[in-house]
């Protein structure tokens, strides 16, 4: 079982402030690592796709970048929105059979 | 487009019963996955498919059984449903090239309970 974490687990901030949370990965046969966004009630959605050392995705306010020799990829938001509340989860992908983290539940307050 | 759909949303069943919870995605996806999400954890993998007439065991895989006879449908089962396996089961799939390049598209869920 390939040991892939999550930190923080929960994180609760006021709107308009920018957060960012860490997945951890095995640095060692790397094969890609997915950022998805899960709301309550609903399935999980990809954000990114990230293959290559040193890749930095963004899309609206929410970014990503990864280190595959170190082993974690940061996801950042810019200026939260209520919106914005969730579940991330990342997931290790070597060669096929992915590995998903337990998440960072995000909330924010108005 | 339907995208991956899961039959039935919800279930009921009783220790020992047994049913089957089927996937369908009409994406022509080559990769196609079963997890199992239970409070407080991620997604853990049951089993998967790397094509029409393959299954793989993923990471909690025992208690299922699961069957991939046609591309576009993927079904899991359960033979003697245990209060266990009360969870939520998310269905996915992917384009292919191992599940690298392109993201998941997951299902609705299906939530089973046993009693």
């Amino acid at each position: 079982i390939l040991n892939v974490e999550q930190s923080p687990q929960s994180l609760h901030v006021q709107e308009g402030d920018s957060t960012n949370f860490t997945c951890s990965f095995p640095s060692s046969n790397f094969y890609a690592l997915h950022w998805y966004r899960w709301e309550t009630a609903k399935s999980p959605e990809a954000l990114f796709v990230m293959t290559l050392n040193g890749d930095e995705k963004k899309k609206g306010r929410i970014s990503a970048t990864l280190n595959t020799k170190e082993g974690y990829s940061y996801l950042y938001i810019k200026g939260s929105q209520p919106e914005d509340s969730a579940t991330y989860l990342c997931a290790f992908i070597p060669a096929g059979k992915s590995t998903f983290g337990d998440g960072t539940t995000l909330t924010v307050k108005p | 487009n339907a995208g991956v759909t899961q039959t039935p949303k919800f279930r009921v069943l009783k220790t020992g019963q047994s049913m089957t919870l089927l996937c369908a995605q009409d994406m022509n996806h080559e990769y196609m996955y079963w997890y199992r999400q239970d409070p407080g954890m991620g997604l853990r993998l049951i089993h998967y498919s790397v094509g029409e007439g393959t299954t793989a065991k993923g990471e909690v895989p025992d208690g299922y059984n699961v069957s991939r006879l046609k591309k576009q449908n993927f079904l899991l089962g359960l033979e003697s449903a245990a209060p266990s396996q009360t969870s939520v089961y998310f269905c996915a799939s992917t384009m292919g090239n191992r599940g690298r390049d392109t993201e998941a598209f997951f299902g609705q869920g299906t939530r089973l309970t046993v009693v």
